[in-house]
Order: C-alpha cells, then structure tokens, then sequence
C-alpha cells in the first residue's frame, strides 16, 4: 500500500523559516517525481514545486521561488520543502503527492503551517 | 501563473448529469492533453479522477469522463449520486514546466 506522510507544520512568525518532511512507504520512491501543493484554510488548491526522481530538476511557482527549496533523500525515501521568509499568505495545508504520467495519483493527508506573530 | 477558471458551484438531482468546466489558455489546457481532475470531499486530501484529459485511473467508477476542446477542459459526472458531493478541481502541465489548478467548484446534489 502507497503511504505518504507528511510532518514539520506548525505555528511560525512572520520572516521565520521551516521544513517540511514527506516520508514515502510501499512504492519505490527513486522512480518518481514529486510534488508539493498547499491549500489555504477554505480556499482551493495551489501548486507549489515539483522534483524530479534524480533530485537533478526542480520548478516552483512564482509565488515560492526564492523563497523555497523542494528536496529528496531517495536513501531514507523522503520528501523535503525548506520554507524560509515565510509570511501570513503562506498558512495553508502543504500536501506531498506523487506524480504519475503527470498528475498525482497519491497524496498525503497533509501537515497545516500557520505563519502568525 | 493565473489560476484556471472553473465555474464556482454547479448542482443537479440524483440521477442526472452535470458538467464542470475548467478554462485555461494556449500555455496550459490548450496546448496539452495534460490534464487532470481531482475529487476533494469537506476535509480529505484530494483525489485523481481524470489523468490525461480522458483517461481514468483504476478503481474511479465510468460515470465520470472528461474532454477537452481547445482551452477548456470539461469533467462530467452522469448518473449523479450523492456520495458525489464534494469540491472538484482541474490542473493542467503548462509551457513554464510547472503545473496549474483551477479555481475549483462545488459539487452539490440536491
């Protein structure tokens, strides 16, 4: 069974920083890419980066770039999203999903960041 | 990267069928049959319904299909039921090399 799980949300001041982790089970995690997405409280979802299965080619929204950094460690079959300048724009919930012929067949439950001083 | 454009809610009885709408323009939908549907319940992580415009992933039940016709791509639900009620949302590959959704829409049924 394909698990994703995510972890590191939580509460942090506007400018602070955090990473988040997604750990992968039941699917060999090197062949894949992976993606974050983020869904503010109440509103819709929002397409935040995508890596390839090497780790070698990474994209973000304008709206991340600079200020994110999406990762992978394919010994520990984990997810990275290194969050640095945060703001209040950036509170949502941050979902890892796999990419399959491109689109995400598999998503973790999520891990909500709250960016609140 | 603007956010495609769904209509914000559509409804119908059980039974019927009811079409969602998901418009983009030449860089993402209209140039792309990389497009997908997710089906998002009050509270649940998403899941994919449509991959590839048409195609559906094993398990996902044949009343629910997709097209696609220039710009816009289109999700319909046929024999309407109310384990269908949730939030539907579209996403399509885009010429930047990143990925888009839309703006997403309300399934009701009455």
């Amino acid at each position: 069974e394909v698990q994703l799980v995510e972890s590191g949300g939580g509460l942090v001041q506007p400018g602070g920083s955090l990473r988040l982790s997604c750990a992968v089970s039941g699917v060999t995690f090197n062949s894949y890419w992976m993606h974050w997405v983020r869904q503010a409280p109440g509103k819709g979802l929002v397409w935040v980066s995508r890596i390839s299965s090497d780790g070698s080619t990474t994209t973000y929204a304008d709206s991340v770039k600079g200020r994110f950094t999406i990762s992978r460690d394919n010994a520990r079959d984990t997810l990275y999203l290194q969050m640095n300048s945060l703001r209040a724009e950036d509170t949502a919930v941050y979902y890892c999903a796999r990419q399959q012929d491109y689109s995400n067949d598999y998503w973790g439950l999520g891990t909500l960041v709250t960016v609140s001083s | 990267q603007s956010a495609l454009t769904q209509p914000p809610s559509v409804s119908g009885s059980p039974g019927q069928s009811v079409t969602v709408s998901c418009t983009g323009t030449s860089s993402d939908v209209g140039s792309y049959n990389r497009v997908s549907w997710y089906q998002q319940p009050p509270g649940t992580a998403p899941k994919l319904m449509i991959y590839e415009v048409s195609n559906r992933p094993s398990g996902v039940t044949d009343r629910f299909s997709g097209s696609k016709s220039g710009n816009t791509a289109s999700l319909t639900i046929s024999g309407l039921q109310a384990e269908d009620e949730a939030d539907y949302y579209c996403s399509s590959y885009t010429s930047s090399s990143t990925f888009v959704f839309g703006t997403g829409t309300k399934v009701t049924v009455l």
